[in-house]
């Protein structure tokens, strides 16, 4: 089973649609939780920490359900520029060191015009 | 947050040859940095994490002679791939925390294509 598991997508959605996906992960040890954004053929980059009440920034929300080990991503009133892959990463590493993490292949969003 | 650099952005080298790719951070004096590789449409996985002034600490699978990584100051981390051949080819991405413990900052990467 791999540690961390996403939907590759594609998913094809209209500017301004809602869309969620979500991510499960295997180790019930695991500490802390990210969505990152990475576009073609640049590096990742932080998008939001996940915490297990949830919390939201602008137009993104994010969700943790320890008990099921799953993460959800939520995206409102898309827009173009939402276009990119979304990884979820997560650490099993108690103080939080980057040896911990590991990464989702990262879900693909495409918001169409 | 840090930022970190990447050199080159790209290169293509012919099999046999060897290949440096230099980290940089910018603004943070970083005692610990990490590499990365990425195949296309593959997670990233972490192959070394290098320690300023000591030897790297090698992720299973990945061969420490192949992949020499060198951390000679606070600032710069250097990983060579070694007589590289077409199965190396993917994008290598180097990163730091910055000090935070919640947060990865990634270089913009190296693509490197082995013909």
């Amino acid at each position: 089973r791999k540690e961390v598991e996403q939907d590759p997508g594609p998913f094809n959605v209209p500017e301004g649609a809602t869309v969620a996906f979500n991510c499960t992960y295997s180790n019930s040890a695991s500490q802390s939780f990210f969505w990152y954004r990475q576009d073609c053929r640049k590096e990742p980059k932080l998008l939001m920490s996940v915490y297990s009440s949830g919390n939201e920034d602008g137009r993104f929300t994010a969700q943790l359900n320890r008990a099921s080990q799953y993460i959800s991503l939520l995206i409102r009133d898309s827009k173009l520029s939402d276009s990119a892959t979304y990884l979820c990463v997560v650490n099993i590493a108690p103080g939080g060191g980057a040896d911990g993490l590991t990464f989702g292949k990262g879900t693909h969003l495409i918001i169409q015009p | 947050g840090a930022v970190v650099s990447q050199h080159p952005s790209w290169v293509i080298c012919k099999s046999g040859t060897s290949v440096k790719i230099e980290c940089r951070s910018l603004d943070f004096q970083a005692t610990t940095m990490f590499w990365y590789r990425q195949f296309p449409k593959q997670s990233l996985m972490l192959m070394a994490t290098s320690n300023e002034g000591s030897k790297a600490t090698y992720e299973q699978g990945v061969e420490k002679d192949k992949f020499l990584i060198n951390h000679a100051s606070l600032t710069l981390s250097t990983l060579t791939v070694t007589s590289a051949h077409p199965e190396d080819s993917s994008f290598y991405i180097c990163s730091t925390t910055g000090g935070r413990l919640d947060e990865q900052y990634f270089g913009p990467g190296t693509r490197l294509t082995v013909t």
